[in-house]
């Protein structure tokens, strides 16, 4: 079993769109929950990262941890065509012997129609 | 320019002839990675780096080495490539930072990810 599950998709929506993406997870050690978004033929780059539970908010985006459900989210208010990517969870537990180490989550590949 | 580059970004070669990849990153990072990206499976780390001279393997080391002599490069390595090698593979890098529990700004595990190089074996 994967420590990190989210579900691939594709996901296709309408421009203006509410989306709502999810990684579900195994290991209770991770505390650090990220989002990354991933341009085609691009590096992911950081989108959002939280600490511990609970919401962060930055602009459209909303990113939700759910630690006693080991449950994360990350909305996108008022989609649009530019956010159209690939988005990966990744998560860790605290700066230890193995450093950064990151797990990710699979992506979920989102399309956002103009 | 803060960044980390890859080359080459496309390559294509047969089993069995040695190759590398190389990576550079240009902010002073001590925390360098390799990883791969296939579909179904996401990304998964290869080896990872704390500093100069430690490496140490991640989740799918077999069939790929490892060198960190400086600060700004970390070459990977395959010395017998195979077809189950081909694949996206990335390159990243991050500050090390032994804060925990930061209560905003950057997390200690930010990577900054290389362009990419996808990597075919006939």
């Amino acid at each position: 079993q994967k420590e990190v599950e989210q579900d691939p998709g594709p996901l296709s929506v309408p421009e203006g769109a509410i989306v709502s993406l999810n990684c579900t997870y195994s290991n209770s050690a991770f505390q650090y929950f990220m989002w990354y978004r991933q341009y085609s033929r691009k590096g992911p780059e950081l989108l959002m990262y939280t600490y511990s539970s609970g919401n962060k908010e930055d602009g459209r985006f909303t990113a939700q941890v759910d630690k006693s459900s080991k449950y994360i989210s990350l909305f996108i208010r008022d989609s649009q065509p530019s956010d159209s990517a690939t988005y990966l969870c990744a998560m860790s537990a605290p700066w230890g012997t193995s450093g950064s180490r990151l797990t990710f989550g699979e992506g979920t590949q989102l399309t956002v129609n103009p | 320019e803060a960044q980390v580059t890859q080359n080459p970004r496309y390559l294509i070669t047969v089993t069995g002839k040695k190759l590398t990849v190389t990576c550079s990153q240009n902010m002073n990072h001590e925390y360098m990675s390799w990883y791969r990206q296939d579909p179904g499976l996401g990304l998964r780390q290869i080896y990872y780096s704390m500093n100069v001279e430690v490496t140490d393997k991640g989740d799918v080391p077999e069939g790929y080495k490892v060198s960190r002599k400086e600060k700004r490069n970390f070459p990977l390595i395959l010395e017998s490539p195979s077809p189950n090698q081909t694949s996206l593979y990335f390159c990243a890098s991050s500050l090390k930072d032994t804060r925990r529990g930061l209560a905003g700004g950057r997390p200690p595990d930010t990577q900054y990810f290389g362009p990419g190089t996808r990597l075919t074996v006939l």
